[in-house]
C-alpha cells in the first residue's frame, strides 16, 4: 500500500542549532513534494515545493532535498528559533488520471528551546 | 493575497443531521479540495474538484458529497453527520497542479 511517513515523535531541539525532519514514502512515484508548516487550531501553510527532477530547493534558512532513489525527503531549518516551533507536514502530489491530487503525512512536531 | 474563506469555525451538529460546510476563494482557482484532520492520522482527503462541476472521491468519501456550481465556491455536505464525522475539515484550493495550496482556518465540528 502507499504510504508517507513522517516521525510521529516531536522533534526537540535547542535554539540556534539545525531542525532536520524526515519525510519517507513507498509505492509513490511523486511529481512533485511539498513542505508546509501548521500552527495549533490554524490551517497549513506552504513553505517550500520540490520537483522530481530537483535534488534541492533553498529559502531564506530553509532547505529540502528530495531523493527519488531512497523515496525521501529531508526538510531542515537552520538557525532555528522559538518561533519556529510547529508541525510541519510533507505532502506528496502525484498523477491520477488527468490530474493530481496531493496526499500529506502526518507531520512532525517540532519544538525549539530558548 | 490569496484568500481562503470557510464560513463556520465552530459548529455542533446533532447526530443525522444533514450539515453544510462552505468554503469560498477569491483566486480563481481551478483546484479546490476538502480534507479531515484528526490526531495521528495527518490530513487525510474526503473529495477533489479540479473544475466547475467536476468532482473526484479522495481517500474517505463515505458519507460525505460535495458540490461545486460556481468556480470560486466548493461545498462539503455530511448527509447524516455521525459521531465518527467529528474532526476539523480544511479547505483548500489552488491554482493547477503543481502549484502552492492554500488552506482556508479550518472548520472544527462536533456532533453529537
Amino acid at each position: 500500500s502507499q504510504k508517507i511517513e513522517q516521525n510521529s515523535e516531536a522533534l526537540n531541539i535547542q535554539e540556534g542549532k539545525t531542525a532536520t525532519l524526515t519525510c519517507n514514502y513507498t509505492n509513490y512515484s511523486p511529481a512533485y513534494l511539498q513542505w508546509y508548516r501548521q500552527d495549533p487550531g490554524r490551517g497549513p501553510v506552504f513553505l517550500l515545493l520540490i520537483r522530481e527532477n530537483e535534488k534541492e530547493k533553498r529559502k531564506e534558512r530553509l532547505k529540502v532535498t528530495f531523493d527519488t532513489t531512497l523515496k525521501q525527503s529531508l526538510f531542515h531549518i537552520t538557525a532555528s528559533q522559538p518561533a519556529d516551533s510547529a508541525t510541519y507536514l510533507c505532502a506528496l502530489e502525484k498523477s491520477q488520471g488527468g490530474y493530481n491530487k496531493l496526499i500529506f503525512g502526518a507531520g512532525t512536531r517540532l519544538a525549539v528551546h530558548p | 493575497d490569496v484568500k481562503v474563506t470557510q464560513s463556520s469555525r465552530y459548529l455542533v451538529k446533532r447526530t443525522g443531521e444533514k450539515v453544510f460546510l462552505e468554503c469560498v476563494q477569491d483566486m480563481d482557482h481551478e483546484n479546490m479540495f476538502w480534507y479531515r484532520q484528526d490526531p495521528g492520522l495527518g490530513l487525510r482527503l474526503i473529495y477533489f474538484s479540479y473544475d466547475v462541476k467536476m468532482k473526484e472521491k479522495g481517500d474517505i468519501p463515505e458519507g460525505y458529497s460535495v458540490s461545486r456550481e460556481k468556480k470560486e465556491r466548493f461545498s462539503l455536505i455530511l448527509e447524516s453527520a455521525s459521531t465518527n464525522q467529528t474532526s476539523m475539515y480544511l479547505c483548500a484550493s489552488r491554482l493547477f497542479s503543481g502549484n502552492t495550496i492554500y488552506f482556508g482556518e479550518g472548520s472544527w465540528l462536533t456532533v453529537v
